[in-house]
């Protein structure tokens, strides 16, 4: 089954700076990855996906940079502001056990200051 | 309409209780899922169903036992838990399914939060 690694598990920028967070996958037959949003208390919602026939894909302030040959695919944001604070969830698809669904990331907690 | 409905929102039960929590969506997606989340983790598959046909995760006890009635509901019956099964269950669906995984976004219910006593 597939396995996705998500660094770092926590992540203090100060308001306006860029963040990175990274993933890693294992399954090389993997060809989607979404970013995932979730608010303390709330749903995970979709910010951004990429499918692996592109290398990068921007959405404003997010961007999403994938690298299929070493595995591994990064969450981008710029100008960081208050309402970015969230527990960001990578994921990768995943058959592993007889289930076919996504497999997620350990989350990182990104933290805002202001 | 993009919403995933979940209910209970909350649910308390005793080990030898039997429950069910329900979902639905009538976004027309033919896949749908059960995840479930501990505090501070990220979600775990359970189940999923497309085209009303289900696909296991091998490490989820017999325990939980999932239904889906059509392509618009998807249950989870709930028998015999242990307190350590206290969690958030996540419903989500998708448009379809592709070799994997899901074809898109996911879209997550608010949950049903889960407490075993």
């Amino acid at each position: 089954g597939e396995n996705v690694e998500q660094h770092p598990s926590t992540l203090s920028v100060q308001e306006g700076d860029s963040a990175v967070i990274k993933c890693t996958y294992s399954d090389s037959a993997s060809n989607y990855f979404p970013w995932y949003k979730q608010e303390l208390g709330k749903r995970p919602q979709l910010i951004i996906d990429i499918r692996s026939n592109v290398g990068e894909k921007k959405d404003q302030r997010i961007a999403v940079t994938l690298n299929k040959t070493a595995k591994h695919f990064s969450l981008h944001i710029t100008e960081t502001q208050p309402e970015d604070s969230a527990v960001y969830l990578c994921a990768a698809p995943d058959s592993g056990g007889g289930a076919d669904g996504l497999t997620f990331g350990k989350g990182t907690h990104l933290i805002i200051q202001p | 309409d993009t919403e995933v409905t979940q209910t209970p929102k909350h649910l308390v039960m005793g080990m030898t209780n039997k429950k069910s929590l329900k979902c639905e969506q009538h976004m027309g997606h033919r896949a749908m899922y059960w995840y479930k989340q501990k505090a501070k983790k990220p979600p775990e598959l359970m189940f999923v169903y497309s085209y009303e046909k289900l696909s296991i995760n091998e490490s989820v006890p017999s325990r939980f036992s999932p239904e889906c009635p059509n392509s618009s509901l998807l249950n989870l019956h709930l028998h015999a838990l242990q307190p350590e099964d206290s969690a958030l269950y996540l419903c989500a669906s998708s448009q379809d399914l592709l070799a994997g995984g899901p074809s898109g976004e996911l879209f997550f219910g608010e949950g049903s939060r889960l407490t075993v006593l």
